[in-house]
């Protein structure tokens, strides 16, 4: 039972630059988010997706797309990497009460 | 908007108590608590659902205080094992139930 898989697990990236980073649950959870983590902010929260077919933004949206492509994935897109983007990036899957976290990608922009 | 979270850092020795506070601005329908050890994700301790709702984890419990808007992490006779990072996470009444906005973490650190 993987739960909660994301790729890349580490990427450095030129200013400009654009990557999509992957995510796929196998639990058949309906709500799915992507969240940033970067030192003394916590958890924020980039984009998040209720069901399949739909997705919202969160705290943090501007520079960022997201793509349900079932039930299964969902993947968060950078166009146009900037420095500030640099941080810890956090996939979760959610149904019921407990959210399971991926591993995390620490994508640098330079 | 991010629930605020105090104390920012805690420093026990083993056997000592703390307590992690989270509160909101906005009406809370559900408040989560999670525990991240360095260099891992997040893991689920327990959400409370129901304003007045307490529940227990091991020595680890919390309260739902839904008028206040507030929720308490309490932990009782730390163990090493307890450091880490603790976020409350909260869903808003008036919004998606579903979208997860956690506060910017508690650090705790258990000494012998």
């Amino acid at each position: 039972n993987a739960g909660v898989t994301q790729t890349p697990k580490f990427q450095v990236l030129k200013t400009g630059q654009s990557m999509t980073l992957q995510c796929a649950q196998d639990m058949n959870h309906n709500s799915m988010y992507w969240y940033r983590q970067d030192p003394g902010m916590g958890l924020r929260l980039i984009y998040y997706s209720a069901s399949e077919g739909t997705t919202d933004k969160g705290e943090v949206p501007n520079g960022y797309n997201v793509s349900r492509l079932n039930k299964r994935e969902f993947s968060l897109r950078l166009e146009s990497a900037a420095p500030s983007q640099t941080s810890v990036y956090f996939c979760a899957s959610r149904r019921g009460s407990e959210a399971f976290f991926g591993q995390g990608t620490r994508l640098t922009v330079v | 908007q991010q629930p605020v979270q105090s104390p920012q850092a805690v420093i026990l020795r083993e056997g000592e108590d703390a307590v992690i506070n989270c509160s909101s601005s906005k009406a809370l329908y559900s408040v989560h608590w999670y525990r991240q050890k360095h260099g891992e994700a997040p893991v689920f301790l327990m959400i409370l659902l129901k304003g007045g709702e307490q529940k227990g984890h091991d020595k680890i419990s919390a309260s739902f205080n839904e008028k206040k808007q507030q929720s308490s992490l309490y932990l009782t006779a730390s163990q090493l094992s307890y450091s880490g990072t603790y976020f409350c996470g909260t869903a808003n009444y008036g919004g998606a139930t579903n979208k997860l906005i956690f506060g910017t973490g508690t650090l705790l650190a258990v000494q012998p």
